[in-house]
């Protein structure tokens, strides 16, 4: 199974663009890449998924290099309600059904 | 709208008891799980399901047994509640499809308290 690797913390203040990235070596061919975010005392929504090169949407872009054995999520301007867990995963393809969160890296956004 | 409801959001148990968590899922979604989260180790899987009367351990199975006896509900029994039991739990379903568009939702989360 494709395990990921990211930051436990990281720290912005508003207004400012977030990166956060994953490393995922051991993805499977056929395995997309997905992000969720979790609010204190909530389960973890999807926020964007993505196969290779770019992905964007409301909330956040995803880069993908062409070996794909990272990822990169882009939070542009966060606000204080940004402040939140993000998880990096690889489901689907070689990886199945299963769904691994790991730690994830808490992001806290400083007025 | 997607909805994956837990029983519970607060539980609390003695020691030795045998607790059942249940999660009911509306989305006829093949794929049932169950995890716990604990401060500083994030969300490790317990159990997964992926049809009725089908199992498979997650990362940390031992202390706990699950039942899908109906396609909508995956239940999390702990046999004999201890101390280290204490936790977040979180039910979350997903379709069966592989790929793309393989989103898992999640349940608000039982939080669980064994004294």
């Amino acid at each position: 199974l494709a395990k990921t690797t990211q930051p436990i913390s990281m720290d912005s203040y508003e207004g400012q663009e977030v990166n956060i990235t994953c490393s995922h070596n051991n993805i499977a061919t056929n395995d997309y890449i997905t992000w969720y975010q979790q609010f204190p005392s909530q389960g973890p929504r999807f926020i964007i998924q993505g196969y290779k090169t770019k992905v964007t949407n409301e909330v956040a872009s995803l880069f993908i290099p062409a070996d794909r054995k990272s990822s990169t999520l882009s939070l542009p301007r966060v606000s204080l309600s940004d402040t939140a867990v993000y998880y990096c995963l690889v489901v689907g393809g070689d990886t199945g059904n299963q769904f691994y969160f790991g730690t994830g890296t808490s992001l806290t956004v400083i007025p | 709208d997607v909805k994956v409801t837990q029983s519970s959001r607060y539980l609390v148990k003695r020691t030795g008891e045998k607790v059942f968590l249940e999660c009911v899922q509306d989305m006829d979604h093949e794929n049932m799980f169950w995890y716990r989260q604990d401060p500083g180790l994030g969300l490790r899987l317990i159990y997964f399901s992926y049809d009725v009367k089908m199992k498979e351990k997650g990362d940390i199975p031992e202390g706990y047994s699950v039942s899908r006896e109906k396609k909508e509900r995956f239940s999390l029994i702990l046999e004999s509640a201890s101390t280290n039991q204490t936790s977040m739990y979180l039910c979350a379903s997903s379709l069966s499809q592989q790929g793309a568009d393989t989103e898992a939702f999640f349940g608000q989360g039982t939080r669980l308290t064994v004294v």
